[in-house]
């Protein structure tokens, strides 16, 4: 079975610090990983995707995303946050039918 | 590419009554899937379609909930006899599956039921 844990329900960061949220993952295969963001009251925007091939992945809005497979982990980066990311991410695995985690909440402060 | 559609965006309904959501995918994809979201939680899978055949509906999908894709362009989502419990955010999605890879899945802005 598969499926995701963000062991993260909520992180609060300053405007212009680093951000790096967790994910963690169980699939029986190569997995096909994915972060969305979700802003209040609307849809999932993908933010990056990883298939195969290198482990780090590079997505919109300057984020970038981790593969370790002995980690289990697709953590999703950011080197300097703005006001506008503020938001909840989605740690996502699967192929046509994906399995979420809870999802985390980012606060940003000014 | 005008993005995955959906209407209505909010529909208030009182327990026991029928509601139909529809959703408009991104013209080229092949696949359409439904998922529920409640508070607090990531989605979750609830059916979905490659071109019009339904392939694949989750536990979760009761009895009360019928999808379509008639003729594998828009769908359909009806839940009859509400329940206090169908109070979520319906989301649509699509992709396009070629002999390569299923493309991810591209998301609408959702429908937010709640029953009364």
């Amino acid at each position: 079975a598969q499926s995701v844990t963000q062991p993260d329900i909520h992180i609060t960061v300053s405007e212009g610090a680093s951000l790096e949220l967790r994910c963690n993952y169980s699939y029986g295969a190569t997995p096909y990983l994915f972060w969305y963001v979700q802003s209040p009251g609307q849809g999932l925007q993908l933010l990056l995707k990883y298939f195969s091939g290198d482990t780090l992945v590079q997505g919109i809005k300057g984020f970038e995303a981790e593969f370790k497979r002995s980690q289990s982990s697709f953590n999703l980066r950011k080197p300097s946050v703005h006001w506008s990311d503020a938001a909840e991410y989605f740690c996502a695995v699967g192929t046509y039918k994906l399995s979420f985690g809870a999802g985390t909440t980012v606060t940003v402060r000014a | 590419d005008t993005g995955v559609s959906q209407d209505p965006r909010h529909k208030i309904t009182k327990r026991g009554q029928n509601v139909t959501f529809r959703c408009d995918p991104i013209s080229e994809h092949n696949r359409l899937y439904w998922y529920r979201q409640t508070l607090g939680q990531g989605p979750e899978f609830l059916t979905y379609f490659q071109n019009e055949a339904q392939l694949e509906k989750s536990r979760l999908l009761s009895d009360r909930f019928s999808a379509e894709r008639p003729k594998g362009s828009f769908s359909t989502l009806e839940i009859q006899r509400t329940e206090q419990g169908d109070s979520a955010m319906y989301l649509c999605a699509s992709s396009l599956l070629t002999a390569a890879e299923n493309s991810p899945l591209h998301f609408g802005n959702g429908t937010r039921l709640t029953v009364t």
